[in-house]
């Protein structure tokens, strides 16, 4: 099955800076990478999603990018702002079920 | 509200009780999705339907474990005989198909979740 590996665990930043959080897949048969935001107490909300016919997807602040043959996504986050601490979760998918990575905590101090 | 929604949100019961949640999706999704996830983890994939077909378990799935959709709309899951391991949030999910989303997307969208501890 899909094994997903995300890293920082703990990202800290100052306001303004970026943030960058990493994932690997094992399953060269996923094609649908999807980033939820949970913040503490309520539901995980997606923030971007990228399919694997595209390289790089941005939506104001964030951006995602998909390397493919190193089956590697990377989640972006530039001029970061202390609403954006929560934890960050990576996720891939071949056709239905997501597989989670385990996340990454991150906090941005003013 | 036309999100995801579960009941109940919180639920403590003792050890060996059964315990049942439901989920109501997003009115047009075709999917449902059963996850758990425990503290400092990724939600944990249990299983899914399609309408009211369950297509997916996961092998993690104990036998104690059940799960509902017979009408294609709302679910419901059962954990019989519940353990303390069975703490948890257990989160239901819900998408359309990617093939009739017409986006090509298959964004699953999450309920609240149901914190269950079991003493």
């Amino acid at each position: 099955g899909e094994n997903v590996e995300q890293h920082p665990s703990t990202l800290s930043v100052q306001e303004g800076d970026s943030a960058v959080i990493k994932c690997t897949y094992s399953d060269s048969a996923s094609n649908y990478f999807p980033w939820y935001k949970q913040e503490l107490g309520k539901r995980p909300q997606l923030i971007i999603d990228i399919r694997s016919n595209v390289g790089e997807k941005k939506d104001q602040r964030i951006a995602v990018t998909l390397n493919k043959t190193a089956k590697h996504f990377s989640l972006h986050i530039t001029e970061t702002q202390p609403e954006d601490s929560a934890v960050y979760f990576c996720a891939a998918t071949g056709y239905s079920t997501l597989t989670f990575g385990k996340g990454t905590m991150l906090l941005v101090s003013p | 509200d036309t999100g995801v929604s579960q009941d109940p949100r919180h639920k403590i019961t003792k050890r060996g009780q059964n315990v049942t949640f439901r989920c109501d999706p997003i009115s047009e999704h075709n999917r449902l999705y059963w996850y758990r996830q425990t503290l400092g983890q990724g939600p944990e994939f249990l299983t899914y339907f399609q309408n009211e077909a369950q297509l997916e378990k996961s092998r993690l799935l104990s036998d104690r474990f059940s799960a509902e959709r017979p009408k294609g709309s709302f679910s419901t899951l059962e954990i019989q005989r519940t353990e303390q391991g069975d703490s948890a949030m257990y989160l239901c999910a819900s998408s359309s198909s990617w093939w009739t989303s017409g986006s090509g997307q298959e964004t699953q969208y999450f309920g609240p979740g149901t914190r269950l501890l079991v003493l």
